[in-house]
């Protein structure tokens, strides 16, 4: 199985801020990962597949880089429609996996 | 842009067996790939498994053999059976639609459905 691992767990920050969450594969999955975004009580949106490409309708705001088994996916502007949980998910093998989760709290 | 919606059951008892149901409306279910996953309260994702319109599934390996997912292509509906429940099969359960023609990442979503295992 797949491990991902997320950091950090929590993150703390302020309406404009540039924020980076880093997402760690326990092997390689070239670049067969994408990022969700989680509100309290919704389903998940996808933000970013295949580790960089934006999603349709997605804001630039966003973007995501990496590959092999470290990732990163960045806001560059921090709104204040986007603090909630971000989920990341590799799909490279038989199986899938996410990430335990990373939650953006304001500051 | 196509809709999902998932029913079923609030409650399960221990042993028996989750049935669950998902709707797709505003596009075919053709040529698609179509997930379940669930998510128990305050952890994090966890993916079942997809069923293809043509009726090929793949299941994640840790859920053993206890799923079961089919798809009725002209009426649109998923189903999602899960045997042997246990309280660790309380969570909510979504089921996804692959994007474009790959079974994964997720881009549809239905809005989910809490299932309670218990006595």
């Amino acid at each position: 199985d797949i491990l991902m691992t997320q950091s950090p767990s929590t993150l703390s920050a302020s309406v404009g801020d540039r924020v980076i969450i880093t997402c760690r594969a326990s092997q390689d999955i070239t670049t067969y990962l994408a990022w969700y975004q989680q509100k309290p009580g919704k389903a998940p949106k996808l933000l970013i597949y295949r580790a960089s490409s934006l999603e349709s309708g997605v804001p630039s705001r966003f973007s995501g880089s990496g590959s092999g088994t470290d990732f990163t996916l960045t806001i560059s502007s921090l709104q204040p429609d986007d603090f909630a949980t971000y989920y990341c998910q590799q799909y490279n093998s038989y199986s899938a996996s996410f990430g335990p989760g990373t939650t953006l709290q304001i500051k | 842009q196509v809709q999902l919606q998932e029913s079923g059951p609030g409650l399960v008892r221990p042993s028996e067996t989750l049935s669950l149901t998902c709707s797709v409306s505003g596009g075919s279910t053709t040529d698609n790939y179509w997930s379940w996953i669930r998510q128990p309260p305050g952890k994090t994702l966890e993916w079942i498994g997809y069923v293809h319109s043509t009726g090929y599934t793949r299941y994640n390996p840790s859920f053993k053999s206890r799923p079961t997912m089919s798809i009725d292509t002209p009426t649109g509906l998923l189903t999602l059976r899960l045997t042997s429940v246990t309280a660790a099969d309380t969570a909510v359960y979504y089921c996804a639609k692959g994007r474009q023609s790959d079974w994964l990442p997720m881009d549809s979503w239905g809005q989910g459905t809490l299932v309670a295992v218990s006595s």
